[in-house]
């Protein structure tokens, strides 16, 4: 199983303030026969199923701010929020759909300092 | 609009079982692979079980593997988990999730998961306890 690990585990921003969640996995998630990185974030907010931020490591879903981009490949993938707004206060997983299982990271905390 | 309506949770004893539904609307379901996730209470994501859109192929995680059947009806644009010989590690908010790409070709046979899930359910609460 391809194990993802994130960190850190939670994280306090001011508002406006830029947020980086990190993600690693165990083994590279990037296909060699179309070079695309099989990965991604999710927000999850209390009281709600997980909500798809970016797909393809780097590609924004339709509908999320552009606070919010995707970077890395490989084994090692950021998240960054730009300007963090209070309505960005979520846990955030990475997902590896490489393989099967497919496999998230422990989700990182994300709160207002 | 896309929705994902799961039903059929609630308290079941250790050793019993329990069949979950989730009813899809606003898109093409026979073109879709489907999934469940779960989440225990406070606790993070755990990916379950996936069905293929076409051919009924399936996967699970090793933890239900055995014990769990997903099933899918596309004359009622419904996917089912059946649940058997739960334990109290079972016990989650069980997801059903949308692929977010529609599926071409042979992928449709073989192909779940890519790249991630766009829509989900609201999930299904699934106690395990005596």
């Amino acid at each position: 199983d391809i194990v993802m690990t994130q960190s850190p585990d939670s994280l306090a921003v001011s508002l406006g303030e830029r947020a980086t969640i990190n993600c690693k996995s165990s083994r590279s998630v990037l296909h060699s026969s179309n070079n695309k990185n099989y990965f991604a974030w999710y927000q999850q907010k209390p009281g709600q199923p997980p909500k798809l931020l970016i797909y393809w490591a780097s590609t924004r879903e339709s509908g999320v701010p552009d606070r919010f981009s995707g970077s890395g490949s490989g084994t090692d993938f950021t998240l960054t929020i730009s300007s963090l707004q209070a309505e960005d206060v979520a846990v955030y997983y990475c997902q590896q759909y490489l393989s099967t299982p497919l496999t998230f990271g422990q989700g990182t905390r994300l709160e207002i300092k | 609009e896309v929705q994902l309506l799961e039903s059929g949770g609630g308290l079941v004893q250790p050793g019993g079982s329990l069949r979950l539904s989730c009813a899809a609307s606003g898109f093409t379901f026979s073109t879709y692979a489907m999934s469940w996730v779960r989440q225990a209470p406070g606790k993070g994501l755990e990916w379950v079980s996936a069905i293929v859109a076409r051919g009924g192929k399936t996967y699970y995680a090793d933890s239900v593997k055995g014990r769990f059947t997903i099933s899918r009806d596309s004359s009622k644009n419904t996917v089912y988990l059946q649940m058997n010989s739960l334990r109290a590690e079972d016990t989650a908010v069980y997801y059903c999730a949308k692929d977010h790409d529609q599926c071409s070709g042979g992928g449709c046979y073989t192909t779940f998961g890519e790249p991630g899930f766009d829509y989900w359910g609201q999930g299904a609460l699934v106690t395990v306890s005596s």
